[in-house]
């Protein structure tokens, strides 16, 4: 069984803070997304890193794919009200799996 | 493009009634992903299916779930004699294929009471 885990579970900032957000696995993994998703909604894509070692901006956010392609973590400079929401991390391409295997999630409230 | 459409929004139904959960894929997606959601967790993979197949159901329960993905309409996932342990929310996600993104819908929220 593969298992992606984030940490923190849950984490709580003031505005204009940096976090980061980490998902790690044992698996090794094609490709790696980032997903938001706010209350009541369906997750929403934010990015896909392919490459080891490869990392990608997206406005204030920073995804990084280990070298290992085990692992990832996603930064946020100056975080914003607007950032609130539950972050997850996906795996495609893991070990016998032909569809994504979602991490356990991040809920991450930016306090205004 | 309306994106990834699931209906109803809501569904409630009694112990022991069948519930049926509609998605309509993006224009030109020929994959589907059905997840389940509980409160405060992950997504939980239960069923990929392309036009008329069936690819992998290993994250489907044996008993009471089935989905279909017939050649014209919706994706249909379908629970029978629901239980309270079925509550949650089920999405369907769509995509050109399985090394790319998914688009989701925003879901269908099941209560059986």
């Amino acid at each position: 069984t593969q298992l992606l885990e984030q940490s923190p579970q849950f984490l709580s900032i003031q505005e204009g803070e940096n976090l980061t957000v980490y998902c790690n696995s044992s698996s090794v993994f094609s490709s790696l997304q980032w997903y938001r998703q706010e209350p009541g909604e369906g997750p929403v894509l934010l990015v896909t890193v392919v490459t080891g070692g490869e990392v990608k901006k997206l406005k204030r956010l920073t995804f990084q794919f280990g070298d290992a392609r085990k692992d990832s973590s996603l930064h946020i400079t100056a975080a914003q009200p607007g950032d609130t929401g539950l972050y997850l991390c996906a795996g495609a391409g893991g070990t016998g799996a032909n569809n994504l295997f979602f991490g356990t999630g991040t809920r991450l409230t930016v306090i205004p | 493009n309306a994106g990834v459409m699931q209906n109803p929004r809501h569904l409630v139904r009694r112990r022991g009634q069948e519930a049926r959960l509609r998605c309509s894929p993006m224009k030109g997606h020929s994959h589907v992903y059905w997840y389940r959601q509980l409160p405060e967790e992950g997504l939980k993979f239960m069923v990929y299916l392309q036009k008329e197949n069936i690819i992998d159901e290993s994250g489907m329960p044996k008993e009471r779930f089935s989905a279909e993905f017939p050649k014209e309409g919706p994706s249909i996932l379908r629970i029978q004699q629901v239980v309270r342990g079925d509550s949650a929310a089920y999405f369907c996600a769509s995509s050109y294929g399985t090394a790319n993104g998914y688009t989701f819908g925003s879901g269908t929220r099941l209560t059986v009471v």
